[in-house]
């Protein structure tokens, strides 16, 4: 049961650009999270954002959530070499569940 | 920092192997989580677990069995290992949160081949 998709599935910029990245979910939720996970490893958790709120800071990391529109951005400012990655939103459902559903994935490359 | 240790980071096993991975937690977490992670189709919740000896079956159990017996440790079984599962594996655990909720905490994962 696929819950968030997110656009687009690959970014590729210029070291000090801002990324962004999209993602949609179909169901009412709880909470939207973002997961940074570099090639072969783990996921990290990055930012969470309830169904009450409507944007979050994190150092260089801000999140949106629209839940009339039922989508979040991550926006990633002044990116770093470093910020070359694998972004992926996840979702609760609203009800209690502990559960996430993942989506894709956005990959972002960020040019020296 | 919480830690999730994957026993194994590369794991290579024959067709029809039960293959065991191991997952272990340090921080008294009560949810445990395996994904198996496939490119193109994301990450997939196979099982679960809530508490000891406690297991719920996730989107794709098929071919797999957990096992509980202790908080901190939650194992993935495959009965009988077919190329198919060849695939990277993560474990996650989290606190039971509701509001206080902060995410998962993942492993490194498993790269899992099947021979």
């Amino acid at each position: 049961s696929q819950q968030g998709e997110e656009d687009p599935q690959a970014l590729s910029i210029q070291e000090g650009e801002n990324a962004t990245m999209n993602c949609s979910y179909k169901t009412s939720i709880n909470n939207l999270q973002w997961y940074r996970q570099n090639s072969g490893r783990g996921l990290v958790h990055l930012i969470l954002i309830r169904s009450n709120e409507r944007e979050k800071h994190s150092g260089r990391l801000r999140v949106t959530l629209d839940t009339s529109k039922k989508s979040s951005s991550l926006l990633i400012t002044a990116s770093r070499a470093a910020d070359t990655a694998s972004y992926f939103c996840a979702t609760d459902s609203q009800g209690g569940s502990e559960k996430l559903v993942f989506g894709k994935g956005t990959k972002l490359t960020v040019n020296p | 920092d919480v830690k999730v240790t994957q026993s194994s980071r590369y794991l290579v096993k024959r067709t029809g192997e039960k293959v065991f991975l191991e997952c272990v937690q340090d921080m008294d977490h009560e949810n445990m989580f395996w994904y198996r992670q496939d490119p193109g189709l994301g990450l997939r919740l196979i099982y679960f677990s809530y508490d000891v000896k406690m297991k719920e079956k996730g989107d794709i159990p098929e071919g797999y069995s957990v096992s509980r017996e202790k908080k901190e440790r939650f194992s993935l079984i495959l009965e009988s290992a077919s190329t198919n599962q060849t695939s990277m594996y993560l474990c996650a655990s989290s606190l039971w949160g509701g509001a206080s909720w902060s995410g998962y905490t993942f492993g490194s994962g498993t790269r899992l081949t099947v021979v």
